[in-house]
């Protein structure tokens, strides 16, 4: 079945810098397109970015815009973010989902907490 | 502000049926039929309810249908059950442009 797990959030200062990861099994992960979706606390959803399966088409979010890097390496089935220059704004929990236009499957979660 | 446009909240008796709308433009909901409806629980991740406007993924109830008009597009509930309580989201495609998926801000559904 259809798995994702993300890790690698926490609790960093503002302007620091913290990498998610996104953990993909039970599919082809080399496939799929996927995207990064982030919630702040008792908000909605928010789109942040999404990568093509050869990585090669990139789209990020204006608000993440020069601060966030979306990556995979499909010889690990798996997903990342760099997020740099962080702000309090950025305190969300953050999701990977399989992009099929559809979010079709989504991971659990990380929680970002950017706080001095 | 969101890019789609959600009541924040509906709600209905069990058995009944509710209607959730979702409006945005014609460069989103009105151009592509690439709407999507999530439900999420409290604490947990959003489900793909409905995809392609109305299409469900395997194992959804048909209870569960979406519909589009326009630039607006609909979520309905049929039968209402207590565990359908839930936030909805629904998102658009919004073109091969700076930010290609659009959400609403989510409408929490309370069954009474």
């Amino acid at each position: 079945q259809v798995q994702l797990v993300e890790s690698g959030g926490g609790l960093v200062k503002p302007g620091g810098s913290l990498r998610l990861s996104c953990a993909a099994s039970g599919f082809t992960f080399s496939d799929y397109y996927m995207s990064w979706i982030r919630q702040a606390p008792g908000k909605g959803l928010e789109w942040v970015s999404y990568i093509s399966s050869s990585g090669s088409t990139i789209y990020y979010a204006d608000s993440v815009k020069g601060r966030f890097t979306i990556s995979r390496d499909n010889a690990k089935n798996s997903l990342y973010l760099q997020m740099n220059s962080l702000r309090a704004e950025d305190t969300a929990v953050y999701y990977c989902a399989r992009d099929t236009v559809d979010l079709d499957y989504w991971g659990q979660g990380t929680l970002v907490t950017v706080s001095s | 502000q969101s890019a789609l446009t959600q009541p924040p909240s509906a709600s209905g008796s069990p058995g009944q049926s509710v209607t959730i709308s979702c409006t945005g433009t014609s460069s989103d909901v009105g151009g592509y039929n690439y709407v999507s409806w999530y439900q999420q629980h409290p604490g947990k991740a959003p489900k793909l309810m409905i995809y392609e406007v109305s299409k469900r993924p395997s194992g959804v109830p048909d209870r569960f249908s979406g519909s589009k008009s326009g630039n607006t597009a609909s979520l309905t509930v049929s039968g209402l059950q207590a565990e359908d309580e839930a936030d909805y989201y629904c998102s658009s495609y919004a073109g091969s442009n700076n930010s290609p998926v659009v959400f609403g801000g989510g409408t929490k559904l309370t069954v009474l």
